[in-house]
């Protein structure tokens, strides 16, 4: 079993609709979630970063963490064209080290297409 | 923009060349760290580097190495290259401040062509 399971999609939504994407994950291990969004032929920008459980919003994005069920989601609300993209969930261990976080453990990526 | 800038933007070779790709980090982040991704694996870390030392390895193979120089530049040197190594590698850098969980940020990488 990998360590970080998203689906590749494709997904294709039109403008204005909520998206919704998710991993799940085993280790247990794990404590910091984040969400980059990577458009095409650029490097993963960070989007959403959350400690532990709970909910997380910014804007339009909702990050949102279930440790007991091992999985994550983020939401997308009012979704437009400028968010297509693909979408990667990566997670670390502790991150509390001296020189630096853990590496990051990243799903394959979800892309994205919004259509106006 | 990043602020972390890697050079070449694309490399094509034949198999068993070297190449060498580098890293140049945020100004003030003292960690970089290097992935590689392709369609099947997806991205994969492969090490870390903070302030010229090795911190921490991934799914490095042995014909990979890395290093950091005294300017906080990094290099990521591939050699006897295979037709697998085919892959987009990016460069991450972070501040790496202890007690702390940081972002790391990513440049806008190197595509590999091994023909």
């Amino acid at each position: 079993q990998k360590e970080v399971e998203q689906d590749p999609g494709p997904l294709s939504v039109p403008e204005g609709a909520i998206v919704s994407l998710n991993c799940t994950y085993s280790n247990s291990a794990f404590q910091y979630f984040m969400w980059y969004r990577q458009y095409s032929r650029k490097g993963p920008e960070l989007l959403m970063y959350t400690y532990s459980s709970g909910n997380k919003e910014d804007g339009r994005f909702t990050a949102q963490v279930d440790k007991s069920s091992k999985y994550i989601s983020l939401f997308i609300r009012d979704s437009q064209p400028s968010d297509s993209a693909t979408y990667l969930c990566a997670m670390s261990g502790s991150g509390i080290t001296q020189g630096g976080s853990e590496k990051l453990v990243f799903g394959k990526g979800t892309k994205l297409t919004v259509n106006p | 923009d990043s602020g972390v800038t890697q050079t070449p933007k694309h490399l094509i070779t034949a198999t068993g060349q070297r190449v060498t790709l580098r890293c140049s980090p945020r100004s003030g982040d003292l960690s970089v760290y290097w992935y590689q991704q392709s369609l099947d694996q997806g991205l994969q870390f492969l090490i870390q580097y903070y302030n010229g030392e090795e911190r921490a390895k991934g799914n490095i193979l042995e014909r990979f190495s890395a290093q950091q120089f005294p300017d906080l530049h990094s290099e990521l040197n591939l050699s006897s290259l295979e037709l697998g190594d085919s892959a987009l590698y990016f460069c991450a850098s972070s501040v790496a401040l202890q007690g702390m969980t940081d972002t790391q940020y990513f440049g806008p990488g190197t595509r590999l062509t091994v023909l």
